[in-house]
């Protein structure tokens, strides 16, 4: 199974300020998701980090607001721009195994926006 | 546009009773997930369940798939204090490796 861990686990942010969340993989994954995960909410999937191309972006989310880094198959970044209130939420990197079809997530980044 | 969902949204049960968490999915999808999560934590990976009439078990929880009826259940058996936790399912957009993830279950097990 894919180990992964996240950087930074918590922080708080003040409004108005950008946090960049770090994602690492044990092994070589060709897919790589961001999920966002709001207090007492299910999980939202925010973009699938592709490497060697831009990300994709679902609806209600842009890359200007959530621009996103994959410069190899181990790691990527998530940066969460121009923060508000509502940008606090957990934050969670997830890779797909295909021998398995497990999907993996990593330990998770809580931001909170003040 | 796939659409997950789960019921009952809560629950509260009694050490050593059984029951059902129902997740119902809206269109086509040729495999089935189940997570746990603990307050604070992230998701765990119970099961992947890849085909229909798949079943699988893992202690006292055991996971069946019905893609003809779009439908997976997760079923506690004797439940006791340690399954106290919220269990989401999430079903891949059919072609692609997108999860959409269901309401969640927040389960409570009172001794």
């Amino acid at each position: 199974s894919a180990v992964i861990s996240q950087k930074p686990s918590r922080d708080i942010c003040q409004r108005g300020t950008s946090l960049t969340i770090q994602c690492q993989v044990d092994s070589q994954v060709t897919m790589m998701f961001w999920y966002r995960q709001q207090p007492g909410q299910s999980l939202t999937l925010i973009a699938t980090a592709n490497q060697g191309s831009e990300a994709t972006y679902e609806s209600g989310f842009v890359i200007d607001k959530f621009p996103i880094s994959r410069p190899n198959l181990t790691f990527s970044t998530l940066t969460v721009s121009n923060m508000s209130p509502e940008d606090s939420s957990i934050y969670l990197c997830s890779v797909r195994d295909y021998h398995s079809y497990e999907q993996y997530f990593g330990p998770g980044t809580r931001l909170t926006v003040t | 546009e796939l659409k997950v969902e789960q019921n009952p949204l809560f629950l509260s049960m009694q050490e050593g009773k059984n029951y059902t968490i129902y997740c119902n999915y809206s269109t086509t999808s040729d495999r089935l997930y189940w997570y746990r999560q603990d307050p604070g934590k992230s998701l765990e990976s119970l099961f992947v369940l890849l085909s229909n009439g798949a079943v699988k078990q893992e202690g006292r929880l055991m996971a069946s798939l019905d893609t003809k009826a779009r439908l997976s259940t997760l079923h506690i058996t004797a439940a006791v204090h340690d399954l106290s936790a919220t269990y989401f399912c999430a079903a891949p957009n059919f072609g692609n490796e997108k999860l959409t993830f269901g309401t969640g279950t927040r389960l409570t097990i009172i001794p």
